[in-house]
């Protein structure tokens, strides 16, 4: 059974910093892996997406992800962080054979402090 | 114009009520879900529909019951609400082929009394 691991379920940074949020994940096939942004109170909106192709993604505000097979994993990542990037980062995985159904990991919470 | 949309937005209720919460898409997507999200953000998936049709159906509680009008509208009833249903519950689309992004709502807060 394919499974989601987010390593980190809090991670404070200061304003500038890099950060980078670990997720990991477990599937005898092959997936599709997205990277979630929840803002406090709101729902989740996509922040990037690895379908194929190379495995260094870009999305929006300045994250970036980098799929690795044979560590199955899927990290984020960003250079300089602002405070308006605290929210909750969730790591998914959707199975290439199942169109609908889409493993969520539990969650890293991000607070950048200034 | 809002994408998915989720009404109401907060939902206090008193333990043994039934009650619905209502989601709409304007996307033309094929697929809708339910999620519930606990208090520790933990976001799990209980329904998927496709055009209509039940495609997942997690281990939810039968007092938990999607219901599928038309392509673009899932709606979640549940009856004798108990106190664990209090959750945030997030109502999501998605195409059925190409990005395979999901589109969430703003959810609905769900506090029973």
């Amino acid at each position: 059974a394919q499974s989601v691991t987010q390593l980190d379920s809090q991670v404070p940074v200061f304003e500038e910093a890099p950060v980078e949020l670990r997720c990991n994940y477990s599937s005898s096939v092959s997936v599709y892996l997205f990277w979630y942004v929840q803002y406090p109170n709101q729902g989740l909106q996509l922040l990037l997406k690895y379908l194929s192709g190379s495995t260094l993604v870009k999305g929006i505000n300045g994250f970036e992800a980098e799929f690795n097979k044979s560590q199955t994993s899927f990290h984020l990542r960003k250079p300089s962080v602002h405070i308006s990037d605290t929210a909750e980062y969730f790591c998914a995985v959707r199975l290439e054979t199942s169109y609908d159904k889409v493993i969520f990991g539990p969650g890293t919470s991000l607070s950048v402090i200034p | 114009d809002t994408a998915v949309s989720q009404t109401p937005k907060y939902l206090v209720t008193q333990m043994g009520n039934d009650k619905s919460i209502k989601c709409e898409q304007n996307l033309g997507h094929d697929t809708m879900y339910w999620y519930k999200q606990d208090s520790k953000k933990f976001l799990k998936i209980m329904f998927s529909y496709n055009n209509k049709e039940l495609i997942i159906n997690e281990t939810v509680p039968n007092r938990f019951s999607p219901k599928s009008p038309d392509k673009a509208h899932l709606n979640l009833h549940i009856n004798s609400l108990e106190l664990g249903d209090s959750a945030v519950y997030f109502c999501a689309s998605s195409p059925l082929r190409g990005s395979y992004e999901q589109f969430f709502g703003p959810g609905t807060r769900l506090t029973v009394l």
